[in-house]
């Protein structure tokens, strides 16, 4: 089966712009995620979806950051304005159901932001 | 653990020689756990899981031990290869205040194969 996709693969911008992602799970998965990867760290969630509704958005940075995904299908991860600390991968993930432990997560290879 | 700073711990084994990656996680809560296999510029790839219940599983060359009393869990690969040179991840699977389930990663460690 195809993977999770994401796109652009590498974006280089100046802080204050504004950047946008783009992930295409696996066909059939309801629960998509989207995480931060800073350099030299782990993976840290920032927002999960079931279908195109919002789980959990704790650890998103609302004030600059959005994400949304209709159609429960493919999500867009928003980025206005970019600050120099957003330099990171951005990877999306995604899961047959809630319940990774039952299911799986499968991750895209990520789009590498950098903010100069 | 979450790693701070730039700095991965590392770990250099001779090609064919045994490896032991080791982590420590953070919630006494979590049932799941998962080892990731990160190569540069490539999303992490599912080595080997092990639930609550169990204290050791084994895959083709990889063991996973997890250890609940101290919450440690180790990853053993077998007879190394130079295609085992990645950062590893270890993460934790637990339910969130929120209900859900959410994926948790622990401190990387950069292993290196040494030809």
């Amino acid at each position: 089966e195809a993977g999770v996709a994401q796109s652009p693969r590498y974006k280089i911008i100046e802080k204050r712009q504004s950047v946008a992602f783009w992930c295409n799970p696996i066909s059939g998965h309801a629960t998509l995620y989207w995480y931060q990867q800073i350099l030299g760290q782990g993976p840290k969630l920032l927002i999960q979806f079931q279908n195109n509704g919002v789980v959990d958005d704790s650890q998103l940075p609302k004030d600059r950051f959005s994400a949304e995904r209709l159609k429960g299908v493919d999500s867009t991860l928003k980025i206005q304005p970019a600050k120099l600390e957003d330099s990171a991968v951005y990877l999306c993930a995604s899961s047959l159901a809630p319940g990774g432990d039952i299911y799986g997560y499968t991750f895209g290879s990520g789009t590498r932001l950098t903010v100069v | 653990g979450e790693s701070v700073g730039l700095h991965l711990p590392t770990l250099s084994v001779q090609e064919g020689d045994n490896s032991i990656i080791n982590c420590a996680y953070s919630n006494s809560a979590s049932d799941y756990f998962i080892w990731y296999k990160q190569e540069s510029g490539k999303g992490p790839q599912f080595i080997i899981d092990i639930r609550s219940n169990m204290d050791k599983r084994q895959g083709q060359r990889v063991t996973v031990l997890l250890n609940k009393t101290v919450k440690h869990l180790s990853l053993q690969i077998a007879a190394t290869q130079p295609g085992d040179s990645a950062v590893y991840f270890c993460a934790e699977n637990s339910r969130s205040n929120f209900g859900n389930e959410k994926l948790t990663f622990g401190t990387g460690t950069r292993l290196t194969i040494i030809p």
